[in-house]
């Protein structure tokens, strides 16, 4: 079990908006401690898209954005296309360790 | 920009220990964190720990009695010792740049524990 929760799987169409949650307790997020997002591509490496709950690194699309409200977070993507469909995963931190979500299957339908 | 290659056996017997170099390319060691994580096959990823470039670590608890992470600045890379592996170790080990979040990741390499 992940200490930070997120669905299995989200779909949607390409052009529309699709959100992510992750969700935490007041050990991590609840805390006010920042969340971070990965996009993982089939067979490659997991990329940085969102660091510190609502920064886009250069180079990642505007689509791309992150929220919290209490102990959730969601990443948010807008105008989807098909190169998004990935695995997306969220880190905060928690107790002094680094945790991971479970990961959440992106389908681009 | 800054890019990281993992190396290592790809192969590591139950009992043995796995050990992992991450080269540091385009930019210094000596400037920030850098961590390990992997990545089970077909399942979500688990942080292992990181290194800051003075030696100072941290480590995930249910790994730490078997985890060693160090720096050799002359050489630009770090390195993950894991100890008494076991099936449950098999998985795709990642190196990256940072602590608090990660970024950039190297490529991966995929470590098998069997006999």
């Amino acid at each position: 079990q992940s200490v930070l929760t997120q669905p299995p799987s989200v779909s949607g169409a390409p052009g529309q908006r699709v959100t992510i949650s992750c969700t935490g307790s007041s050990s991590n997020i609840g805390a006010g401690y920042d969340v971070h997002w990965y996009q993982q591509l089939p067979g490659t490496a997991p990329k940085l898209v969102i660091y510190d709950t609502s920064n886009r690194p250069s180079g990642v699309p505007d689509r791309f954005s992150g929220s919290k409200s209490g102990a959730s977070a969601s990443l948010a993507i807008s105008g989807l296309q098909a190169e998004d469909e990935a695995d997306y995963y969220c880190q905060s931190y928690d107790s002094s360790l680094r945790v991971f979500g479970g990961g959440t299957k992106l389908t681009v339908l | 920009q800054v890019q990281l290659q993992e190396s290592g056996p790809g192969l590591v017997k139950p009992s043995e220990t796995l050990s992992l170099t991450c080269t540091v390319s385009g930019g210094s060691i000596s400037s920030s964190y850098w961590s390990w994580i992997r990545q089970p096959p077909g399942k979500g990823l688990e942080w292992i720990g990181y290194i800051y470039f003075s030696g100072s670590t941290n480590s995930n608890p249910p790994l730490k009695s078997r985890v060693s992470i160090s720096v050799d600045t002359s050489k630009n890379h770090f390195s993950l010792k894991l100890s008494s592996v076991t099936a449950a170790d098999t998985a795709v080990y990642y190196c990256a740049r940072g602590r608090e979040w990660f970024d950039p990741w190297g490529q991966g390499i995929l470590v098998t524990v069997s006999s």
